[in-house]
């Protein structure tokens, strides 16, 4: 039960793009499409922004992305908002119900 | 609208016990596995134990297996988290969180616990 991996930060000027990389291992993010994406702002509960590696729930902007490849998920943000500075975790199903999250990443609007 | 409202947290000493409730509303509670995950101050998310609609499946982290006990009382629309032998490592907000099928779609405001002398 692992941490996935992703980058401490990303940062991007408004209007960029940025990706937020998640990397598991072949028993949670290789294993299944069960990958969700959430953000977190500072003193609030987390938000769900992705389910199954690349759905959007209703009231999620389509500038948010999901993808996956192997034993790497992705969260991509385009078009960046000043609102779109928060931390963000992935999170993956590992099997016998377990789900293991990703060690966050601080998105900065420059 | 979906409520999950924590309670029960606070300053526990090391190796003492504490229980966790969540009250939920706003959906059918019977329907939906439910998972704690934490957060200590500071860091980042951690999954700590899930449960499904009928008690019938129940997993935890490595890190609190055997110390912690998730349950659920449907008639109650509550679920609960008994934490036994805390450490100071178990110091976090505690979030109570409905699963809509291998992933989070709602969570509550969650509830600090502090393990400490």
């Amino acid at each position: 039960q692992s941490a996935l991996t992703q980058p401490r930060s990303v940062s991007g000027s408004p209007g960029q793009s940025v990706t937020i990389s998640c990397t598991g291992t072949r028993s949670d993010v290789g294993a299944y499409n069960y990958v969700s994406w959430y953000q977190q702002h500072p003193g609030k509960a987390p938000k769900l922004m992705i389910y199954d590696v690349s759905k959007r729930p209703s009231g999620v902007p389509d500038r948010f992305s999901g993808s996956k490849s192997g034993n790497t998920a992705s969260l991509t943000i385009s078009g960046l908002q000043a609102e779109d500075e928060a931390d963000y975790y992935c999170c993956s199903y590992a099997g016998d119900y377990t789900f293991v999250f990703g060690t966050g990443t601080k998105v900065t609007v420059l | 609208e979906v409520q999950l409202v924590e309670s029960g947290g606070g300053l526990v000493q090391p190796g003492r016990s504490l229980r966790l409730s969540c009250a939920a509303s706003g959906f059918t509670f019977d329907n939906y596995a439910m998972h704690w995950v934490r957060q200590a101050p500071g860091k980042g998310l951690e999954w700590v134990s899930g449960i499904n609609w009928s008690s019938g499946s129940i997993a935890y982290a490595d890190s609190v297996k055997d110390r912690f006990t998730i349950s659920r009382d449907n008639a109650k629309n509550s679920l609960y988290l008994e934490m036994n032998s805390l450490r100071s490592e178990d110091t976090a907000f505690y979030y109570c969180a409905k699963d809509e099928g291998y992933y989070i779609d709602y969570w509550g405001q969650g509830t600090l616990v502090t393990v400490s002398s």
